[in-house]
């Protein structure tokens, strides 16, 4: 079965402080990973995919097939990374449906 | 703006209730997906459309249907309601296995 795992609910850090939220994922086979934010009172915004390798925002995410991770990092966390943070996987079980994890909640505090 | 359109952006209704929550995808975009959020199960895929047709399944009650019309809107019906199908309901398009594009969702209350 196709799982995404986000250990942690909430994640507090302070402004400047790296910050890696954790995501693992469960799939036999070649999934496609993302991360999407959702901030305050807004909709869900994609933010990484795994297959693009791009640094958005300063975030980046790296996927690591033998630990099945996706971790997402930023060096130097702002007080507007504030956000509710969403690992998904796509992997051809569900139609092209993404499935998620539960989220991390992201607080950056000065 | 996504161009994801979601309508009503609140509902309160009582339980037992039958409810139709309406989505809007993005011009050209043939693959509508329904989520649930809730505080502790996050966010559920239930189910997908594409060009008027069911694609997938997820964690869809058998109380909750869904359709996709020929101008491609989607409805997704939710019915006999009880207090824990409260939760955001969201919709997402997209086009050609791209990029998802979510609405505003619709937040329902049963009370």
């Amino acid at each position: 079965a196709q799982r995404v795992t986000q250990p942690e609910k909430l994640l507090s850090v302070f402004k400047g402080a790296p910050v890696e939220l954790k995501c693992n994922y469960s799939y036999s086979g070649s999934p496609e990973l993302f991360w999407y934010v959702q901030y305050s009172r807004q909709r869900l915004q994609l933010l990484l995919r795994h297959i693009s390798r791009e640094s958005i925002k300063g975030f980046t995410a790296d996927l690591n097939k033998g630990e099945t991770s996706f971790h997402l990092k930023k060096p130097f966390a702002q007080e507007e990374d504030s956000a509710m943070y969403y690992c998904a996987l796509k992997g051809w079980q569900a139609g092209t449906a993404l499935i998620f994890g539960k989220g991390t909640t992201l607080s950056v505090s000065s | 703006d996504s161009g994801v359109t979601q309508t009503p952006k609140h509902l309160i209704t009582a339980t037992g209730q039958r409810v139709t929550l309406r989505c809007s995808p993005r011009s050209g975009d043939l693959s509508v997906y329904w989520y649930q959020q809730s505080l502790d199960q996050g966010l559920q895929f239930l189910i997908q459309y594409y060009n008027g047709e069911e694609r997938a399944k997820g964690n869809i009650l058998e109380r909750f249907s869904a359709q996709q019309f020929p101008d491609l809107h989607s409805e997704l019906n939710l019915s006999s309601l009880e207090l824990g199908d409260s939760a955001l309901y969201f919709c997402a398009s997209n086009r050609d296995d791209g990029e998802a594009f979510f609405g505003q969702g619709t937040r329902l209350t049963v009370v």
